[in-house]
């Protein structure tokens, strides 16, 4: 067990539907990284929210949008499904800025079906 | 683009040990050497990191050439519960504040056999 809880863990929605994927990160963390796993590849980033601000974002368009909160839970949004959204979402959870840093912990993915 | 070249697959008896390379000729001098690994279906779960130095923890071994050019991690008595999909990452650009971002390429699919 890892502390990373993900939520839900399936869900099916329709093309041009919303989504809303939320992470409670591991205690005395602050940052956390949202990755997209096609069937078949390796998790690619998304981007990474350290003390409540996108800090850094990979090749994803702008209807993928996140969040973090005080207590540093995120969440990970999508608008306007499309059917290559389909995926398992990972939420990792880590340690950082100066001084020392942890490695990430994953939890255990959003398997999100768009039909 | 993933800055490391693995096998996508090998097979180990049970009980053996499991020796999966990494090639990573690019590194750079302050780029550290990470292993994860992915069960069918989950999270993927940290294994082992480390700079330049041999590193070992309750989980593995991890051997890294003194060129940097090259590692291999190693799980010394492998057993059924270790068939997963291994990943070995180079820290990609280190973000502002926060943590580094992980840049997976396909990895390996080890299976252990019985």
């Amino acid at each position: 067990e890892t502390g990373v809880t993900q939520s839900p863990t399936h869900l099916i929605k329709t093309r041009g539907q919303q989504v809303t994927l939320r992470c409670s990160s591991q205690s005395g963390h602050n940052t956390v990284s949202w990755y997209q796993q096609a069937l078949g590849q390796g998790p690619q980033f998304i981007f990474q929210y350290y003390r409540e601000e996108e800090n850094g974002r990979g090749n994803f368009p702008p209807r993928f949008s996140g969040l973090q909160f005080p207590n540093y839970s995120s969440e990970l949004n999508v608008n306007a499904l499309e059917l290559d959204d389909s995926a398992l979402y990972l939420c990792a959870s880590s340690l950082g800025g100066r001084g020392r840093r942890t490695e990430a912990f994953f939890g255990q993915g959003t398997r999100l079906t768009v039909v | 683009d993933a800055k490391t070249t693995q096998p996508p697959s090998m097979d180990c008896a049970e009980g053996r040990a499991a020796n999966l390379p990494c090639n990573h000729s690019t590194i750079s001098g302050n780029e550290y050497v990470y292993w994860y690994r992915q069960i069918h279906s989950q999270g993927p779960q940290y294994i082992i990191h480390g700079l330049k130095n041999n590193e070992t923890n309750e989980m593995a071994s991890l051997i890294i050439t003194e060129d940097r050019k090259s590692s291999t991690l190693i799980l010394p008595h492998a057993t059924l519960r270790d068939t997963a999909v291994y990943y070995c990452i180079v820290r990609v650009g280190g973000l502002q504040g926060g943590s580094e971002k992980l840049v997976f390429g396909k990895g390996t699919k080890l299976t252990v056999n019985p």
